[in-house]
């Protein structure tokens, strides 16, 4: 099983500044790694997929980088919608994806 | 618009059994994959089960082989879990999840809103 560690746990920002936001992989999932927001009470919605793609709807200040073991997401600019859970998630060993354990990004 | 509505959730004793549902709308149901996600209570997302557009493959994390069988209709776009056995550690949201397309690397592009499951006596 590949395991995806997510770090930091917790981030705290202030509304306008970066968040940066970082997903290890335990082996190579090339560019295979999608990332999700999930707000309280909601389902996770689809962010960035193929490592730096942003899916359909999604704003520009949300960006995606890395390949292999190392991918992080990019915040540009927090907006008072962006605080929320991020997750990661691996889909090179499909079916048998993994998800990161979250990254919660919070007000500070 | 995708839509996917999860039904059959509810609370249930240990090594008792229910059947969830998940009913989908809005794009060609055949000719996706579909899954099972779920999220026990404060904790993150694991991946359970998964089968292919026509149902002829289906996949299981270790932890529910054996005890859970996905299945679909594609003449009424739904998918099903059914869920035997059931243990404590299976409490959780459990969500529907459409597949972004039926080749390999595809990613969840579509979420329902989750069905919960309670395993408690």
């Amino acid at each position: 099983e590949i395991v995806m560690t997510q770090s930091p746990a917790t981030l705290s920002v202030s509304p306008g500044e970066r968040a940066t936001l970082s997903c290890r992989a335990s082996q190579s999932v090339s560019f295979n790694l999608a990332w999700y927001q999930q707000k309280p009470g909601q389902a996770p919605r689809l962010l960035i997929y193929g490592a730096s793609n942003r899916a359909t709807g999604v704003p520009a200040r949300f960006s995606g980088s890395g390949s292999g073991t190392e991918f992080t997401l990019t915040i540009s600019s927090l907006q008072s919608e962006d605080f929320a859970l991020y997750y990661c998630h691996q889909y090179n060993d499909w079916p048998s994806d993994t998800f990161g354990g979250g990254t919660k990004v919070e007000i500070k | 618009e995708v839509q996917l509505l999860e039904s059959g959730g509810g609370l249930v004793q240990p090594g008792g059994s229910l059947r969830l549902s998940c009913a989908a709308s809005g794009f060609t149901f055949s000719s996706y994959p579909m899954n099972w996600i779920r999220q026990a209570p404060g904790k993150g997302l694991e991946w359970v089960s998964g089968l292919s557009g026509s149902g002829g493959s289906t996949y299981y994390t270790d932890s529910v082989k054996g005890r859970f069988t996905i299945s679909r209709d594609n003449s009424k776009n739904t998918v099903y879990l059914q869920m035997d056995s059931l243990r404590d550690e299976d409490t959780a949201l459990y969500y529907c999840v459409k597949r972004s397309s039926g080749y390999a690397f595809n990613w969840f592009d579509a979420w329902g809103q989750g069905t919960l499951v309670t395993v408690s006596s």
